[in-house]
This record gives structure tokens, sequence and C-alpha cells, in this order.
């Protein structure tokens, strides 16, 4: 079925270095939404992107849209321990409004 | 945590007993949803319900079920028919449907021995 697919999987880093997980799809999608999920915790909702091409900013957080809106990218500048968790994205498609279709999610691991 | 609980935290159950997850939300949502997360893995959809008295398959139906008698509330039971239960649950609800934000409760964790 259909599938919205992130990379990397797994991503360690120092605390201090950025880092960027990358969601695609093969179908087109209405928006993106991307959610976080602490250790043991739950999801959260961080943002949610409709238009083509859209950028938005969370304080050290950048994600987009891409151009054909199959794609999407959340970027995290200097990296701090409290970014750690995974990193999930959720793509509704455009044919099918019902229901969300989530990544794979990227796991981030920041080193002190 | 946006007002959406689910109980137990931990559950254990025998396998081939039938069991049910709670999840009930106070925020006046019409949407409710139920996911399984499976270690390394994303969410996967297994029912939704829109509006109270109606829900649709997800993509993991099978063997499971669920009941929307009432807003609040959207029970789901994992049947001895789901031939590989052990997983982390998700309920999560959204003010109408999917466009909108999903609002996750904090789990249930369903280990089947």
């Amino acid at each position: 079925g259909q599938q919205v697919m992130q990379i990397p999987q797994y991503q360690h880093v120092q605390e201090g270095e950025d880092f960027t997980t990358y969601c695609n799809s093969s179908t087109t999608l209405s928006n993106i939404q991307w959610y976080k999920q602490r250790p043991g915790g739950h999801p959260v909702f961080l943002i949610q992107l409709v238009k083509s091409g859209e950028v938005k900013k969370q304080k050290r957080l950048t994600f987009q849209f891409g151009e054909a809106k199959k794609n999407s990218s959340l970027h995290i500048t200097a990296t701090q321990t409290t970014d750690v968790g995974t990193y999930f994205c959720a793509g509704l498609l455009s044919y099918n409004t019902d229901k969300l279709i989530f990544g794979t999610g990227t796991r981030l691991q920041v080193f002190p | 945590d946006g007002g959406i609980t689910q109980s137990p935290k931990y559950l254990f159950r025998k396998e081939g007993q039938n069991v049910t997850l709670s999840c009930e939300q106070n925020l006046n949502h019409d949407a409710m949803y139920w996911y399984r997360q499976d270690p390394g893995q994303g969410l996967r959809l297994i029912y939704y319900s829109q509006i109270v008295n109606d829900f649709q398959k997800g993509d993991i139906a099978e063997g499971y079920s669920v009941s929307r008698e009432k807003k609040e509330s959207f029970p789901l039971t994992v049947t001895s028919a789901q031939k590989n239960p052990t997983a982390f649950y998700l309920c999560a609800s959204s003010i109408e449907g999917s466009t909108d934000t999903q609002y996750f409760g904090p789990g249930t964790r369903l280990t089947v021995l």
C-alpha cells in the first residue's frame, strides 16, 4: 500500500550539530504534518504544511514542503539533548483525505 | 496530554484471550483513531471514526474490533484472531478529520504471553 518513507532511520549527533530528516511519498500529498515522540512517550504535534514549497520555522526547527508536494524535511539547527526522540512525518493523500499516512520515523540521539 | 486518556498503561494477557483497550477524550472532538506501533516502525492505522456510531477500517483492521457509541469513547478490542497482538497501542482524536491536528493519548503497551 501507500507508504511514506523517512530517512535516515537513526541519527546520532553531538550536541550542537545540525540534524535533518527527510520524508518522501510516491503520491502527491494534500498536506503534511510533523510529530515528535520522546522515548517512552506518545507523538506530539509539531506543525502542519499545506502549500507547495512552504517553509515554516519554530525556533531552531525548520520545516519544508516540496514543490511537488511529495516530500518534506525537518531541519534542526544546533541540536540540544532535549531534541532526543523520534520524528514522524504524516501525510494526507490528495485523493483520500480520510486518514493520515505516518512515515517510518527518524530516531534522533544527541550526545552531550 | 490533550485530554485523552488510555487505560491501562501496561496490559498482560494470555494467548487466545480477547482484551479491550480503553480510550476516552474530553476535547469534544468528532474524530478518533487507533494506531499500532511496533519497535522501529511508524504508526499503522487500525480503525478510525469520524462521527458517533460510525467507524471505518484502517490499514491493519484484521483481528481488531471497535465501537463508537459515545462521542467521548472509542474502545478497541484485540481479539484472539490477531496473530501478533503484542505492541504499543495509541489512541488519538482530532476536531473533525485527518486534516486537523491529532492529539494522542499516552498509549497502552499490550503484551500477550
